[in-house]
């Protein structure tokens, strides 16, 4: 049973356009939500978080939309570069369980110069 | 910032040895860490939540006695992969969090490779 789900495996964007990353959840529980970029062989890296309360963060570049009704949230990145291209996780967790978080299967973003 | 370390992030072995990997949280206590698996092309998915001074808590379908996990420190978590078999090959990758915060912080990951 996938609670978090990222159901494009893959994406391209053209560099200085918008890159948007998707993700659907099923756990009304999750509280909050992250995302996370990863690079082969290497532990993901922590890129931005959103608590439940909110419904948008923005941190430079990148934005994450939370749309609760819909257990649906995203991520954008504007302008895309060349050097996003990585692979994308979205995270939930749940209050209370020590933070522990629930990975969806990734996003493969890849941003042509 | 948190900053997480993981040792060693390559290591090959013989299938029936048992294999070490280390986490450290460098600048920061951590009561609890995570350990996840990661093979090609998928998510990362937990396999145990370390917790020090006590016994890990395993999800469903990892088994125990085979990743022995041992948090004797508040910076100090290790997994041991116990006879190792060529199905345990992964990518392993330890988490920590800081007190307070609510985002993990992730080692680099140990690529295990059984012959």
């Amino acid at each position: 049973d996938q609670q978090v789900k990222q159901n494009s495996p893959s994406l391209s964007v053209q560099e200085g356009r918008i890159s948007i990353l998707n993700c659907d959840y099923t756990n009304s529980m999750f509280d909050y939500f992250l995302w996370y970029k990863k690079y082969p062989a290497e532990g993901p890296t922590f890129l931005i978080s959103i608590s439940s309360i909110k419904d948008k963060n923005e941190d430079g570049r990148f934005t994450v939309f939370l749309n609760k009704s819909a257990k649906h949230l995203s991520l954008h990145i504007v302008p895309s570069q060349p050097g996003d291209s990585a692979v994308y996780f979205c995270a939930a967790s749940v209050a209370g369980s020590a933070r522990q978080l629930t990975f969806g299967s990734g996003t493969q973003l890849t941003v042509l110069p | 910032g948190a900053v997480v370390s993981q040792h060693p992030s390559w290591v090959i072995c013989k299938s029936g040895t048992s294999v070490k990997i280390e986490c450290r949280s460098l600048d920061f206590q951590a009561t609890t860490m995570f350990w996840y698996r990661q093979f090609p092309k998928q998510s990362l998915m937990l396999m145990a939540t370390s917790n020090e001074g006590s016994k890990a808590t395993y999800e469903q379908g990892v088994e125990k006695d085979k990743f022995l996990i041992n948090h004797a420190s508040l910076t100090l978590s290790t997994l041991t992969v116990t006879s190792a078999h060529p199905e345990d090959s992964s990518f392993y990758i330890c988490s920590a969090r800081r007190t307070g915060a609510n985002v993990l912080t992730f080692g680099a990951g140990s690529r295990l490779t059984v012959l």
